[in-house]
């Protein structure tokens, strides 16, 4: 089946080690977007990639970036994780952005910090 | 700022009773809302969807209705099931274009009881 594959299911980092979580879609998807997710709390928007373009909310921290070297695979990389990073990160995507779309999500990476 | 939100944190109802969860947004730009489901562990999973033009639609076991005079989006599950039990959030786009992503609502934690 068609999916959005996010990789590692659970990871642990140590305080101020980088570390990249994974996502790929069998979708053909053009637009991929990674969301933040901190306990009992809504998914908040990072960023997204418009095929190429990357795109940054406003308040997303300088500590986080994003690579996506082809239309299957995005990563996200924290440069130096902080104890509020601990969240569950979430991958997802959509046909072309277009107004109205869905929006098919990963089930997450589970992102522990000691 | 604009937002989208819930009224209830948490909702305990019966197996086998109907349960209605509301959601309030702000933005009366937004033209397309969406329910997700997200169990424990688990990226959001898409329910059903509906645009401004249209006050209710109707799924298996789900319906949507939406009020845009007074800004209010809210789902009704029929004849529950322990299944449904999830957290499910509400969401809204695309007042700036779609492939800016949705905005979450705070989440609803239904809890089915046998």
């Amino acid at each position: 089946d068609a999916m959005v594959i996010q990789n590692p299911r659970y990871q642990v980092t140590q305080f101020g080690k980088p570390v990249t979580l994974s996502c790929s879609q069998t979708l053909n998807h053009n637009v991929m977007y990674w969301y933040q997710q901190k306990s009992s709390q809504a998914p908040k928007l990072l960023f997204h990639y418009y095929d190429k373009d990357f795109n940054n909310e406003a308040d997303t921290p300088d500590n986080f970036q994003s690579r996506r070297p082809n239309t299957s695979f995005c990563f996200l990389d924290i440069r130096s994780p902080g104890l509020g990073d601990a969240a569950m990160y979430l991958c997802a995507t959509s046909r072309d952005g277009s107004a109205g779309e869905k929006l098919f999500f990963g089930s997450g990476t589970q992102l522990s910090v000691l | 700022g604009e937002s989208v939100g819930l009224h209830l944190p948490t909702l305990s109802v019966q197996e086998g009773d109907n349960s209605i969860i509301n959601c309030a947004y702000s933005n009366s730009a937004s033209d397309y809302f969406i329910w997700y489901k997200q169990e424990s562990g688990k990226g959001p999973q898409f329910i059903i969807d509906i645009r401004s033009n249209m006050d209710k639609r109707q799924g298996q076991r789900v319906t949507v209705l939406l009020n845009k005079t007074v800004k209010h989006l809210s789902l009704q599950i029929a004849a529950t099931q322990p299944g449904d039990s999830a957290v499910y959030f509400c969401a809204e786009c695309c007042a700036g274009g779609g492939a800016d992503g949705l905005t979450f609502g705070k989440g609803t934690h239904l809890i089915i009881q046998p």
